[in-house]
């Protein structure tokens, strides 16, 4: 069965930081893992899709990167800004023949101006 | 481009009363449709989704079901709520370049 984690559950940083999201998984068989932001009573927004095929994907002053193999993605937010707090969701999908996508449980981002 | 609706934003809703969420997706066809639920400072939970109409796939046991009676629209209903029902709800949809796409979610409050 496929868990997902996200390592710390919440952070602050004064703005201007450049900072690191963990997202780990259980299980290396994967389809595509995708990165989203959530702000407080919203939907959420999908920031970077990246297949298993693919080591990072970029957007601006994001990048994310994925080593399948040790099951793990890191998402990088370059120069910092308060307009960047918000939660920040990782979710993948397994190889197992459906159509489920699985989260973690988020990393509450706070930068501070 | 591609839009999806999910309503109404806020709900409040008695213990024992039916419940219906509607999810509407636009400018895509034979779309995949999912409700998730998100409790209060937890993680994404799955509970229902389709590949196609009549197709449903059921993720949690519990008291609500999922209907897809036209292509792009997916409804979520409860005969009788429970508290534990309470929660943020979400609709999305992926189409085959996979990426998921979320509505702007449902606030329920079960009293």
């Amino acid at each position: 069965k496929q868990e997902v984690t996200q390592i710390p559950a919440a952070l602050s940083v004064p703005e201007g930081e450049n900072l690191v999201l963990n997202c780990s998984f259980t299980d290396s068989a994967i389809y595509n893992l995708q990165w989203f932001r959530q702000d407080p009573g919203k939907g959420l927004t999908s920031l970077l899709l990246i297949q298993s095929s693919q080591r990072e994907q970029t957007s601006g002053r994001l990048n994310a990167s994925l080593d399948k193999s040790s099951g793990r993605s890191t998402l990088y937010i370059a120069a910092s800004q308060p307009g960047d707090s918000a939660t920040y969701l990782c979710a993948v999908r397994s190889t197992s023949g459906t159509y489920k996508y699985i989260f973690g449980t988020g990393t509450r981002l706070k930068v501070l101006a | 481009s591609q839009t999806i609706h999910q309503w109404p934003a806020t709900l409040v809703q008695p213990v024992g009363s039916p419940l219906s969420l509607e999810c509407t997706v636009e400018g895509t066809s034979n779309p995949n449709l999912y409700w998730y639920r998100q409790a209060a400072g937890r993680g994404l939970q799955l509970l229902f989704y389709s590949v196609g109409i009549g197709q449903i796939s059921s993720e949690v046991p519990q008291n609500l079901s999922a209907s897809r009676p036209q292509d792009r629209q997916f409804i979520l209903s409860s005969k009788k709520l429970l508290l534990s029902d309470s929660g943020f709800y979400l609709c999305a949809w992926s189409a085959q370049v996979e990426k998921l796409f979320f509505g702007s979610g449902t606030q329920l409050s079960v009293l």
